[in-house]
């Protein structure tokens, strides 16, 4: 059975840095692109960027290129968020999500469960 | 960038047909993704490729895909239908995934 499971919920102040994690089972981690994806508080879907655990290449969207980074340890089946200095904005939910093949035209058929990332002073 | 646009509310009373909307620019040269997000849970995929479902998704939802516009189609609604649908392509021109806003499903 494929699952993602992801870290647990966070509550960080401004200018913490924060890593949350995504470990994938049943599947070949190394084989398949994971996607993170931002829902911020009442809003909609907004994917990050994406890492192929393979050779670590990653796409970042353009919001998020420089505010976040993302990286992967394929000998641990496990793909990571991380920030340098959160900001009270990037209090959301945050996804792991698997595309089910090589190019971008796939979709995400898996999903992890989400881990709550709260900034607040 | 390619932007998707979903109405913001859809309401359907039990039994009947819901239609959900995704607008972009020629989508129909696009392979469409839809999911389905229920409160407090992960979004979970209904519909991909435009019409293909998979397993465990109900034959009640369908998907077509042509020219500016993407629906998605459920049938005989029911109550635990009532959910946020996300529509979703991948714009190769910038290799990105793009979301459209959401569409949150009412059941009278």
């Amino acid at each position: 059975e494929v699952q993602l499971v992801q870290s647990g919920a966070e509550v960080k102040k401004p200018g913490e840095s924060l890593k949350i994690s995504c470990q994938g089972s049943g599947y070949s981690f190394t084989n398949y692109w994971i996607a993170w994806v931002r829902q911020m508080p009442g809003n909609g879907l907004e994917c990050m960027g994406i890492i192929y655990p393979g050779d670590s290449d990653t796409r970042y969207s353009p919001s998020f290129q420089g505010q976040v980074t993302i990286s992967a340890d394929k000998s641990i089946s496990t793909a990571y968020l991380q920030w340098r200095s959160l900001k009270a904005s990037d209090t959301a939910m945050y996804y792991c999500a698997r595309q089910n093949g090589g190019s971008g035209n796939h979709p995400f058929d898996y999903w992890g469960q989400g881990t709550l990332v709260t900034v607040s002073s | 960038s390619y932007v998707l646009t979903q109405p913001p509310s859809v309401s359907v009373a039990p039994g009947k047909t819901a239609r959900i909307t995704c607008g972009g620019n020629n989508i129909g040269s696009k392979s469409v993704h839809w999911y389905q997000q229920k409160p407090g849970q992960a979004p979970v995929l209904v519909i991909y490729y435009d019409s293909d479902r998979p397993s465990g998704i109900p034959e009640r939802f369908s998907g077509s895909n042509s020219g500016n516009t993407a629906t998605l189609t459920i049938s005989r609604v029911e109550a635990g239908d009532e959910a946020d649908y996300y529509c979703q392509v991948w714009d190769s021109s910038s290799d990105l995934r793009v979301f459209g806003g959401g569409t949150k499903l009412t059941v009278l």
